[in-house]
């Protein structure tokens, strides 16, 4: 079974500046099957992004999606004060859905 | 909008039983697939299972819980159940309804979530 581990851990930033996450699969991931979502504090996760680099319906396009095999980015290109939230990258394989632990952006 | 209702405590050994109404759309689409997932702060997030129509019913359960689960569409009401026997105080979560349309992720729409607390 494929493993999703997410870098850094936490992200500390400023509104305006330029944030880049990273996912990593154990084993090579179809570009079609990676997904990231944002989740903020007492709300459900927001898909963000599927296919990898499809930003899914009302998503700005300050987020974009990109990589393949085992390494995948999210990159916010200007942070706003609303994109504070923590990330997850989910893939879609043999044991169909799997997420990541998460990557937290915070306010520096 | 998917409205999820359910009993929000249990005791070890009972079943979870949730149900998530969906309107806007049909459980019977033939485009969409209706997911669990739950979240908890040793597991993350943890997909449980799915069903969709695809001129029939199919069903599938992550390995994890599959002994245990049943998901269950009901067209007259347009909605969607999860039943979880034998509950322990692992199944303690926040569980999740998701309807899918991108063929590839458990929710590009989610419900708001349900706090399940299992203990005696």
């Amino acid at each position: 079974e494929s493993v999703l581990t997410q870098s850094p851990g936490t992200l500390s930033l400023s509104p305006g500046e330029r944030a880049t996450l990273s996912c990593r699969a154990s084993q090579s991931v179809a570009t079609d099957y990676l997904a990231w979502y944002q989740q903020k504090p007492g709300q459900a996760p927001r898909l963000l992004i599927y296919g990898a680099f499809i930003r899914a319906t009302g998503i700005p396009d300050r987020f974009s999606g990109s990589g393949s095999g085992t390494d995948f980015t999210l990159t916010i290109s200007r942070l706003e004060p609303e994109d504070f939230a923590v990330y997850y990258c989910q893939q879609f394989g043999r044991s169909l859905f799997t997420f990541g632990p998460g990557t937290r952006v915070d306010i520096k | 909008q998917l409205q999820q209702s359910g009993p929000g405590l249990l005791k070890p050994s009972q079943t979870l039983s949730l149900t998530c109404a969906i309107s806007g759309d049909s459980v019977s689409s033939n485009s969409a697939a209706w997911n669990w997932i739950r979240q908890s702060p040793s597991r993350g997030l943890e997909w449980l299972g799915r069903t969709y129509y695809r001129s029939k019913w199919y069903n599938d359960y992550a390995v994890s819980v599959k002994s245990r689960i049943i998901i269950n569409p009901d067209t007259s009401r347009n909605q969607v159940s999860l039943h979880l026997n034998s509950v322990t105080p692992e199944d303690t979560a926040v569980y999740y309804c998701g309807r899918d349309l991108t063929g590839t992720t458990p929710g590009d729409f989610w419900g708001q979530g349900t706090l399940v607390i299992v203990s005696s």
